[in-house]
């Protein structure tokens, strides 16, 4: 069965400082995919960005990057050059093949950038 | 493209009534997904559909809950007799199929509270 796994609730941050949040993820299907999502407190939740369990090279989407280490089950996601605007709740998620369609979330861990 | 819209944001009800909520997903989306998220936790998969077809169930959806998608088009999530236990944020998304690169879209979600 899948299984998402964030260990940190919160995490604090100045603003301006690279943070990377944790997610470690269990499967026996060798083919995969991780997503993180961010929730701000409107409750919406918003695509970041995305690695497949083939992918050659870790994802990037601007100030996004995965950092994907497959042999240790992890896709931590790193924030570079953190803003006041990422302080919000972020979930990390898988899907493979023997999951159908549905997204396994984590519990997520609440990011709070100061000024 | 106006995004995927929930109806209502907040509903507050009694225990014993029935609710219902309303999704409206992006419209060349064909796929719709219902989660529910407590306090504190990650979305938790109940049911999506391809289409009309209700393709998967979780067991969280127990017999109070019935979720249509009549068209293809909207979706709505019934539950009868409402109890304590089912007050949470409900949250909708949509996607086109594609693989396990597909990518979900979220609504605001509908925060439900049974007193």
């Amino acid at each position: 069965a899948q299984k998402i796994t964030q260990t940190q609730p919160g995490m604090f941050v100045q603003e301006k400082e690279a943070v990377t949040l944790d997610c470690t993820y269990d499967t026996s299907d060798p083919s995969y995919g991780l997503f993180w999502y961010k929730q701000p407190s409107s409750g919406e939740m918003i695509f970041l960005i995305y690695q497949g369990s083939y992918d050659q090279q870790n994802a990037t989407e601007g100030r996004y990057s995965l950092n994907f280490q497959k042999a240790r089950k992890s896709a931590n996601l790193v924030i570079s050059a953190s803003q006041l605007g990422d302080s919000a709740m972020y979930f990390c998620a898988m899907r493979d093949s023997q999951g159908a369609q549905k997204l396994v979330f984590g519990q997520g861990t609440r990011l709070t950038i100061n000024p | 493209d106006t995004g995927v819209s929930q109806d209502p944001r907040h509903k507050i009800t009694k225990r014993g009534q029935n609710v219902t909520f309303r999704c409206d997903p992006i419209s060349e989306h064909n796929r719709l997904y219902w989660y529910r998220q407590t306090l504190g936790q990650g979305p938790e998969f109940l049911t999506y559909f391809q289409n009309e077809a209700q393709l998967e169930k979780s067991r969280l959806l127990s017999d109070r809950f019935s979720a249509e998608r009549p068209k293809g088009s909207f979706s709505t999530l019934e539950i009868q007799r409402t109890e304590q236990g089912d007050s949470a944020m409900y949250l909708c998304a949509s996607s086109l199929a594609q693989g396990l690169n597909e990518k979900l879209f979220f609504g605001s979600g509908t925060q439900l509270s049974v007193l």
